[in-house]
């Protein structure tokens, strides 16, 4: 079956540090992979996502960017944190555009 | 753009049924779904309707999808207080692979 893993589960970062999350698959192959970003208000945020190795699409401009080193790993990267990026970040992943996502177990960044 | 909507806190007692409901704005919706999640944890994906579907029943979960109205339910029979949590609502246009989600109802389930 298959499984995801997002890690770590919580970090604590000070302003203008950088940030390094990564997210995992298993059991399956060519995922589609997601970023997305809840914030207090609860509503979720698409950040990014990729259909291939080496494809991202950025859905709102801002202070991170993504990457797909490899086909079931996805990093979601700042180089200089801000406090505004603050929030719990979830991972997700799908089988095509047809079939549901499945969300990993997020990761909770407090910015300082 | 794409909406969806969902009213943001249901109370309702153990034992009880609940409905949560939501509304969306894309006439062009492929599947619509039901997250579920707990406090601090990633979302459970529930159950899932395709558009051309009225209705879906999962055990506890009953999903009614009317799409002249863009208007989709989840009823969950028997409410535990293990089903307190938020619900989210989210549905996926035509051809694209990303969601649109609500904002979330928040489910409160007292004994």
């Amino acid at each position: 079956s298959q499984t995801i893993h997002q890690w770590p589960a919580t970090l604590v970062q000070p302003v203008g540090s950088p940030l390094s999350l990564e997210c995992t698959v298993e059991g399956t192959s060519n995922p589609n992979l997601y970023w997305y970003r809840q914030a207090a208000g609860r509503g979720l945020q698409l950040l990014f996502y990729s259909v291939g190795i080496g494809q991202i699409s950025s859905e709102v401009p801002q202070n991170l960017s993504a990457s797909r080193p490899q086909d079931r790993q996805f990093i979601l990267s700042s180089k200089k944190l801000l406090l505004s990026d603050s929030g719990f970040y979830l991972c997700a992943w799908s089988g095509d555009i047809y079939q549901p996502q499945h969300f990993g177990d997020g990761t909770r960044l407090s910015i300082l | 753009g794409e909406d969806v909507e969902q009213s943001l806190f249901l109370s309702v007692r153990e034992g009880d049924s609940s409905v949560i409901n939501c509304t969306y704005t894309d006439s062009s919706s492929t599947y619509l779904y039901w997250y579920k999640q707990e406090p601090g944890a990633g979302l459970q994906l529930l159950t899932y309707i395709f558009s051309n579907m009225d209705m879906k029943q999962d055990q506890r979960l009953t999903v009614l999808l009317n799409k002249k109205d863009k208007h989709l339910s989840l009823r969950i029979a028997d409410t535990q207080t293990g089903d307190s949590a938020i619900y989210f609502c989210a549905e996926t246009p035509m051809g694209y692979s990303t969601l649109t989600f609500g904002k979330g109802t928040m489910l409160l389930v007292s004994p």
